[in-house]
């Protein structure tokens, strides 16, 4: 298996405008989560689905941020307007046992950059 | 040890040194404790896990210790080679979900040839 996949690799953007991260967990996984990390903050939970269906979305800042994931293969991170605060490397993890083992396995990571 | 800013505590070694990467977990009731490696450019990767009911745990070299009585975990690895240098995080849960996953802020390590 490939491994989790995520797109765009890096982003470059202008406040105001849309972006949009793509993600490809491993096939079978029924857990997919979203992360951001910042030197400040660290590693920050967004948002995490099982089974295609969101389990706990309170880590999603705010009302412009929006995730979903339409079918098991495939879930997307929306920012809408972006500003220069949501710079960060956004990770896509997922996972096939319920919690219990920590083993999450992570995409290389989306790395946003709001001008 | 943790970061408290925006620098991230740095461990230097050379190589085939033993290495220990201390960390301090916040919640008494945590009962659940992972490690990751995490290098440059790419996604944290699973390393080792530990539960309450231990205090040690050991992988391919490398040593997971637990002291719940001071709320301190540490990973030791022996032989350090160049391949390890990484920012390595410790991860505490409640093991009630996923949502209570907290990571720690991460150690660089840094191994000289």
């Amino acid at each position: 298996d490939a491994g989790v996949i995520q797109s765009p690799r890096h982003e470059v953007t202008e406040m105001g405008q849309e972006v949009t991260l793509r993600c490809k967990p491993i096939s079978g996984h029924d857990y997919l989560f979203w992360y951001r990390q910042t030197m400040m903050r660290g590693l920050e939970l967004l948002i995490y689905f099982n089974n295609n269906v969101p389990i706990d979305d309170s880590g999603m800042p705010e009302d412009r941020f929006s995730a979903k994931m339409p079918n098991a293969s495939f879930s997307t991170l929306k920012i809408q307007p972006s500003e220069p605060r949501d710079s960060a490397v956004y990770f896509c993890a997922s996972s096939l046992f319920n919690f219990g083992t920590g083993e999450l396995f992570f995409g290389e990571g989306s790395r946003l950059t709001v001008l | 040890g943790e970061s408290v800013g925006l620098h991230l505590p740095t461990l230097s070694v050379q190589e085939g040194d033993n290495s220990i990467i201390n960390c301090a977990y916040s919640n008494s009731a945590s009962d659940y404790f992972i490690w990751y490696k995490q290098e440059s450019g790419k996604g944290p990767q699973f390393i080792i896990d530990i539960r309450s009911n231990m205090d040690k745990r050991q992988g391919q070299r490398v040593t997971v210790l637990l002291n719940k009585t001071v709320k301190h975990l540490s990973l030791q690895i022996a032989a350090t080679q160049p391949g390890d240098s990484a920012v390595y995080f410790c991860a505490e849960n409640r093991n009630s979900g996923y949502s209570t996953l907290t990571f720690g802020k991460g150690t660089m390590l840094l191994v000289s040839p």
